[in-house]
């Protein structure tokens, strides 16, 4: 199957701090990703939408001041936390596909503690 | 409203089947997928239904009732390194998967 590589695995970070974390698809184009935040023992949550060469879109709830995505290419996915703050630990998981194809690659996941 | 439901956790012994079911409700549907999660992972893919019947492929085998909003994933001859979350996703008629809080599917020796 296709190949998504997330970076960095895991991440400590000092409160107020920003933190910045990739998602790439290796061996094909991916117009869309999708950014998943999981918290313990429960389901994905998407977060947002990120969308080549256009801005990003968002679900709900979420504060796209706070969680800058950049889709600058068709291989590369950005999500920065900014301004981080201890409740914002959690596991942050890009996937590409899972829109018209039959199934969603996803990335490593990122395990982000915010001290 | 989009809803997905399976039950929490299951329990199961070494070299036994486990059937972990699913609902789901949402609007329009486009598949359904199961996906595995060991801890502190990201999900892995496993199946996925959209035509209503049994998909098998090896030891895990994945059925879809449409009319019912219902799936199941069949796991025979359970192996320890089976022990993980399993999760159902539903494809709505916007392409956006909608995640179930998945089931933690412990095995005994």
């Amino acid at each position: 199957g296709a190949v998504v590589s997330q970076h960095p695995s895991w991440v400590i970070c000092k409160s107020g701090t920003s933190v910045k974390i990739e998602c790439r698809s290796l061996d094909f184009q991916a117009t869309t990703m999708f950014w998943y935040r999981q918290f313990p023992k429960q389901s994905l949550m998407l977060m947002a939408t990120s969308n080549e060469g256009s801005k990003a879109t968002y679900e709900q709830g979420v504060e796209k001041d706070k969680f800058l995505i950049n889709h600058a290419s068709l291989t590369l996915s950005t999500l920065t936390v900014t301004s981080a703050h201890p409740e914002d630990s959690s596991f942050y998981i890009c996937s590409a596909g899972g829109g018209r194809t039959t199934e969603a690659f996803f990335g490593q996941g990122t395990r982000l503690t915010v001290v | 409203g989009q809803n997905i439901d399976q039950p929490t956790e299951m329990t199961a012994t070494e070299g036994a089947i486990v059937q972990i079911n699913c609902t789901y409700q949402t609007s329009g549907f486009n598949g359904l997928f199961w996906y595995q999660q060991h801890a502190g992972e990201a999900p892995t893919f496993l199946s996925y239904n959209v035509l209503d019947g049994l998909e098998e492929k090896g030891r895990f085998s994945s059925f879809l009732s449409r009319s019912k909003g219902y799936s199941y994933l069949l796991l025979k001859e359970l192996q320890m390194k089976d022990s993980a979350s399993y999760l159902c996703a539903a494809m709505d008629s916007n392409y956006q998967l909608i995640w179930g809080a998945g089931t933690k599917l412990i095995i005994k020796p």
